[in-house]
């Protein structure tokens, strides 16, 4: 059964930065593009950015253009997203999907509280 | 930018009569490579991952009820929930995956009347 184990809460303080993973099991990460999405409290979802695990190329929305980075290590079947200069409007649950054209496989999400 | 709006932002539905959720994109959803709408709707309850509903506008996913229908084209599409169960209060969201960056409609909460 494929599914997606993203890490654990993490509460940070303005300014610093988190890195959230997401691991990949019952496929093999590299078989398909892995995007982020988030969704704030009270907010819609928000896409970030994706990556292609084969080759590591990544694309962000401009939004978060330079904060944003999308990595994955092939050897972990795991994929992260790192964010710097984290504000509170940064609060967020941050989700990892694979893309089969569509979205067809979600991770839980993760909580990143950014708190002073 | 594909830009994705939804209608109404909310909705009350008396349970057992129909919900229609309207979903329209500022260009056409149809890919010439493929041939297909490039739109999906996600059901979204607080505390869980946003659950594939429907694809390529119209394909129900494996397991889905078939309660949900999509239906549309161009750039018009909807989303009906044929006969409202409690089970299906819920944010549902539509994304169209035709371009980068991939774009989400606002969200329609849909309540019991």
């Amino acid at each position: 059964q494929e599914r997606l184990e993203q890490s654990g809460a993490e509460v940070k303080k303005p300014g610093a930065s988190v890195k959230v993973s997401c691991k990949a099991f019952g496929y093999t990460l590299t078989d398909r593009h892995l995007h982020w999405v988030r969704q704030a409290p009270g907010q819609g979802l928000e896409w970030m950015g994706r990556i292609d695990p084969s080759g590591g190329g990544t694309l962000y929305a401009q939004k978060f253009q330079g904060r944003v980075t999308l990595t994955r290590d092939t050897s972990l079947n795991t994929a992260y997203m790192e964010l710097s200069a984290l504000r509170s409007d940064d609060t967020a649950v941050y989700y990892c999907a694979k893309e089969i054209w569509h979205f067809v496989l979600w991770g839980r999400g993760t909580l990143v509280s950014v708190s002073s | 930018d594909i830009v994705m709006t939804q209608s109404p932002d909310s909705l009350a539905v008396s349970l057992a009569e129909r919900a229609t959720i309207n979903c329209k994109s500022s260009q056409s959803l149809l890919h010439p490579s493929t041939n297909k709408h490039h739109l999906a709707w996600f059901q979204k309850k607080a505390g869980q991952p946003p659950k594939l509903l429907i694809y390529w506008a119209s394909i129900r996913e494996s397991g889905v009820s078939d309660r949900f229908t999509g239906s549309g084209s161009g750039t018009n599409f909807t989303l009906t929930v044929s006969s409202l169960q409690a089970e299906d209060v819920a944010v549902y969201y539509c994304q169209q995956y035709s371009s980068d960056p991939r774009t989400f409609g606002q969200g329609t909460k849909v309540e019991i009347k």
